[in-house]
């Protein structure tokens, strides 16, 4: 089984729609992250968690939301979702130590129409 | 800011030559660590070598090498012998002290038979 696993992973939506992606991870890690994926512009810090009661916006927050349910668990939610979130969404986890490799789930392809 | 520069946006090479993927961050910290991740059709994001800032010694691994110039903030990935299956997306990532990825906006790398 995948150590770090998100759903779905495809989603097709409409304008306006709340939508969440979801991930979870086996590895026992305590950092969690949400980045998006854009042709041409490559990754992109959403929002970050360096533990359960710790969450952070990254680069791109905005329009964002996220719920850290446990140490496994960390979710991203689009409230309203809108055409130029159509992107491909990336989890990934790591350890407590500085500069740790992080490890990525398979992705999220979502498209708003 | 810090900022990851890939000056290559799409390479092509035939199979069991040797590549070179390029690479230049700006940035004012002594002390962080660099990364080559990997993104086939897949679309798994996958980690190719990781080099530490202090560490004068080039990071190997099997194929896979980098050319680390701190003072030039260069960090080339060299690939030998390539392979089919290597065709796939490669970033170049920086890592500072926030324990935050910053990603270049990628190579698209095809290995042609």
């Amino acid at each position: 089984d995948a150590d770090v696993t998100q759903t779905p992973r495809n989603r097709i939506t409409k304008t306006g729609k709340r939508i969440m992606l979801e991930c979870s991870q086996t590895k026992g890690h305590d950092r969690m992250y949400w980045y998006r994926q854009d042709p041409g512009l490559g990754l992109r810090l959403i929002y970050y968690s360096f533990d359960v009661k710790d969450i952070n916006k990254g680069e791109i927050s905005d329009g964002y939301s996220v719920s850290r349910q446990a140490q496994a668990k960390f979710s991203l939610s689009l409230e309203s979702a809108i055409p130029n979130q159509t992107a491909l969404y990336f989890c990934a986890t790591s350890t407590r130590a500085f500069a740790d490799t992080q490890y990525f789930g398979p992705g999220t392809r979502l498209t708003v129409l | 800011a810090q900022t990851v520069t890939q000056s290559q946006p799409e390479m092509s090479v035939q199979e069991a030559e040797t590549v070179t993927l390029s690479c230049t961050y700006d940035t004012s910290e002594s002390n962080y660590y660099l990364f080559w991740y990997k993104q086939p059709p897949s679309r798994q994001m996958i980690l190719v070598i990781r080099q530490e800032a202090y560490k004068q010694q080039n990071a190997t691994e099997n194929r896979f090498s980098v050319n680390f110039q701190k003072a030039a903030k260069s960090f080339s990935l060299k690939i030998s012998d390539s392979q089919l299956g290597d065709t796939a997306m490669y970033f170049c990532a920086f890592m500072n002290r926030d324990d935050k990825i910053i990603f270049g906006k990628g190579t698209r790398l095809h290995i042609l038979p």
